[in-house]
């Protein structure tokens, strides 16, 4: 098992710019999230899905958009990218059966810098 | 609002030496509380949950245990693989089928040979 794969791993864009970064994953969880972890902030919450086709919006959402049409894909959006969204970003997925319990599992990250 | 904080922000410890990281919260109603490992460059590694005050839970050199109003990763001997970012994340009550966590900024450990 792969786990939890993000692509791509860095990116460097220019104001304004679009980009799509990829989550996949193959343990066949019913949820996933997206963080981004910037210095001194901790992991923050940006949208999440409890299952296919279903999205929510997180603590910082402003600024992405997402989509999850297959199960096992999770997509995030950056629509005109802001010099503010420069950021590490954390895709984590959780089988949704273990209740509270329920443990996330994270991928490597994508380090974006936008200039 | 959930918070989570957790001190110090840093530590550098000898090998051997033992020490403790804090973690304390303030949140409507604890449903579990996440212990991760973090290493640069890389995304967070799961090392324990907890649910209840009193519980304790260890894993090689680290144990981790819970109050009400905090919980503490003790590392007994650390080694310099033990040096990581180590994060604590809570899932309150309001998370509701969500199951969302709220983090803390993490403690930067370093130990040094």
């Amino acid at each position: 098992n792969a786990g939890v794969t993000q692509t791509p791993k860095f990116r460097v864009l220019k104001t304004g710019q679009s980009m799509t970064l990829l989550c996949a994953q193959d343990m066949n969880h019913e949820y996933m999230y997206w963080y981004r972890q910037d210095p001194g902030m901790g992991l923050r919450l940006i949208h999440y899905s409890v299952g296919e086709g279903t999205t929510a919006k997180g603590e910082v959402p402003d600024g992405y958009n997402v989509s999850r049409l297959k199960k096992q894909n999770f997509l995030l959006g950056l629509e005109s990218a802001a010099p503010s969204q420069t950021s590490v970003y954390f895709c984590a997925s959780s089988s949704g059966t273990g209740g509270f319990g329920d443990t996330q599992y994270f991928g490597p990250g994508t380090r974006l810098t936008v200039l | 609002e959930d918070q989570v904080t957790q001190s110090p922000e840093a530590l550098r410890l000898q090998e051997g030496e033992s020490s403790s990281l804090n973690c304390s919260y303030t949140v409507s109603g604890l449903r579990g509380l996440f212990w991760y490992r973090q290493d640069p460059g890389k995304g967070p590694e799961f090392l324990f949950t907890l649910y209840s005050a009193g519980e304790e839970k260890e894993k090689e050199r680290l144990k981790a245990t819970l109050t009400k109003k905090e919980s503490f990763l003790h590392i007994t001997a650390p080694k310099p693989e033990d040096s990581a970012t180590y994060l604590c994340a809570v899932r309150p009550i309001s998370s509701g089928s969500a199951r969302q966590l709220t983090f803390g900024s993490g403690t930067q450990l370093t130990v040094l040979p």
